[in-house]
């Protein structure tokens, strides 16, 4: 069966230091990656989305990179984080033409 | 681009039934999806639907119609664990990216 992992579940960090989350996807081959940002209470705001290996499409211009090094790798990075970059952070995968999208458990980040 | 729109609250009591709505625009379209969430949880799929018509998951049924650029979530027997936010997403017909509704909030009063 497939799994998707997120890290870290939670994380405090001050304006102006770097970000890396990561995400990993088992179980499954050639997944279409996903990363998605929530604000308190608010829907999903889509980021960044990744069809194969090096290919990153933007949804949003921001201070926010993506990177996938490999099949089932999906990282989420920032230089400088702001006060704005703060919320709920989502991966999710979803499988060639199919409309199911399955989501990590997401990382709840602070910006201080 | 898609933009999608939905009730931001709803309310019901336990065993009653709740209609969500979800209107869409689109410059194109693949189909329409729904997914829960817990506070603090991550989204779950529910259901999807392509073409005009109902799909029945259980309690769950959920409704499209594409002429209208509409359709809906409907929750039977409701349950006091269904209290829960409900998005409805849209695939782009030109890509693979979703774009996501900004959700109803569900209140099941006992």
């Amino acid at each position: 069966s497939q799994t998707i992992h997120q890290w870290p579940a939670t994380l405090v960090q001050p304006v102006g230091s770097p970000l890396s989350l990561e995400c990993t996807v088992e179980g499954t081959s050639n997944p279409n990656l996903y990363w998605y940002r929530q604000a308190a209470g608010r829907g999903l705001q889509l980021l960044f989305y990744s069809v194969g290996i090096g290919q990153i499409s933007s949804e949003v211009p921001q201070n926010l990179s993506a990177s996938r090094p490999q099949d089932r790798q999906f990282i989420l990075s920032s230089k400088k984080l702001l006060l704005s970059d703060s919320g709920f952070y989502l991966c999710a995968w979803s499988q060639g033409i199919r409309n199911e999208q399955f989501f990590g458990p997401g990382t709840r980040l602070t910006v201080l | 681009g898609q933009s999608l729109e939905q009730p931001s609250e709803v309310t019901a009591v336990e065993g009653a039934i709740v209609q969500i709505n979800c209107t869409y625009q689109t410059s194109g379209f693949y189909g329409l999806s729904w997914y829960q969430q817990h506070d603090g949880g991550a989204p779950t799929f529910l259901s999807y639907n392509a073409l005009d018509g109902l799909e029945e998951t259980g309690r769950f049924s959920s409704f499209l119609s594409r002429s209208d650029s509409y359709g809906y979530l409907l929750l039977q027997e409701l349950q006091m664990k269904d209290s829960a936010s409900y998005f409805c997403a849209a695939r782009d017909n030109y890509g693979q990216n979703f774009v996501f509704g900004p959700g109803t909030r569900l209140s099941v009063l006992p």
